[in-house]
């Protein structure tokens, strides 16, 4: 079976703009979450979603929103980009909200 | 956001040699993950653990629940090259929308 997919894998942005980023999930899985890495950093938690409802939010902005879709994958959005919201971007994919994560390849986002 | 305490930061060894890294909390946790970190790509789930005092392994890689429920350990033993990479740990409270919590890693090299 295929694991996470998310695209595109690198994007440059420049400040003020807006950025959509996509991921699939295993096969099966029905919860999506994302999370932000900055360099030298772990994972920190942006989203999670279960069936379609957002099941919990860590603490950034409005300016990041997200949704799930009927076959389960995902969209994270950023509006009004700052230079430090440049990260890698992780999705993973649990078949419940409490089951194990794997995570994709993550997204590179870069900000000028 | 919150993070956990990995130690050590940094560990430089031989190959075939033992490595052991650890992870404490100040809060509770019903679950504990192990994932490992290649540059310019996600975390691949190395172990989870479920119970306290839990010790599970993977071919070479042993870890262990602590019984407090706010501390975790990994060890590897007989050290490779293909050991090389960032480890996490992360823990998880099991209620819908709780995210995965991570600490700051501890990064590995091994020369041969």
């Amino acid at each position: 079976d295929a694991g996470v997919t998310q695209s595109p894998t690198h994007l440059i942005k420049t400040r003020g703009q807006q950025v959509t980023l996509r991921c699939s999930p295993i096969s099966g899985h029905k919860s999506v979450s994302w999370y932000q890495q900055v360099l030298g950093q772990g994972p920190q938690f942006i989203f999670q979603y279960y069936e379609k409802e957002e099941r919990g939010r860590g603490n950034f902005p409005d300016r990041f929103s997200a949704r799930q879709f009927p076959n389960y994958s995902s969209e994270l959005n950023v509006n009004a980009l700052l230079l430090g919201d440049s990260a890698l971007y992780l999705c993973a994919s649990s078949r419940t909200t409490v089951n194990e994560q794997f995570f994709g390849p993550g997204t590179r986002l870069t900000v000028l | 956001g919150q993070q956990l305490n990995q130690s050590p930061q940094s560990m430089f060894i031989q190959e075939g040699e033992d490595v052991s890294m650890n992870c404490t909390s100040s809060s509770i946790f019903n679950t504990w993950l192990w994932y490992k970190q290649d540059p310019g790509e996600g975390p691949v789930l190395l172990i989870a653990l479920y119970k306290a005092g839990e010790l599970t392994s993977n071919g070479r890689l042993t870890a262990q629940f602590g019984i407090t429920r706010k501390d975790s350990f990994l060890n590897i033993s007989a050290s490779i090259p293909s050991d090389v990479g960032i480890y996490f740990c992360a823990g998880q409270h099991n209620q819908a929308g709780t995210a995965l919590i991570f600490g700051k890693g501890t990064t590995l090299s091994v020369s041969s």
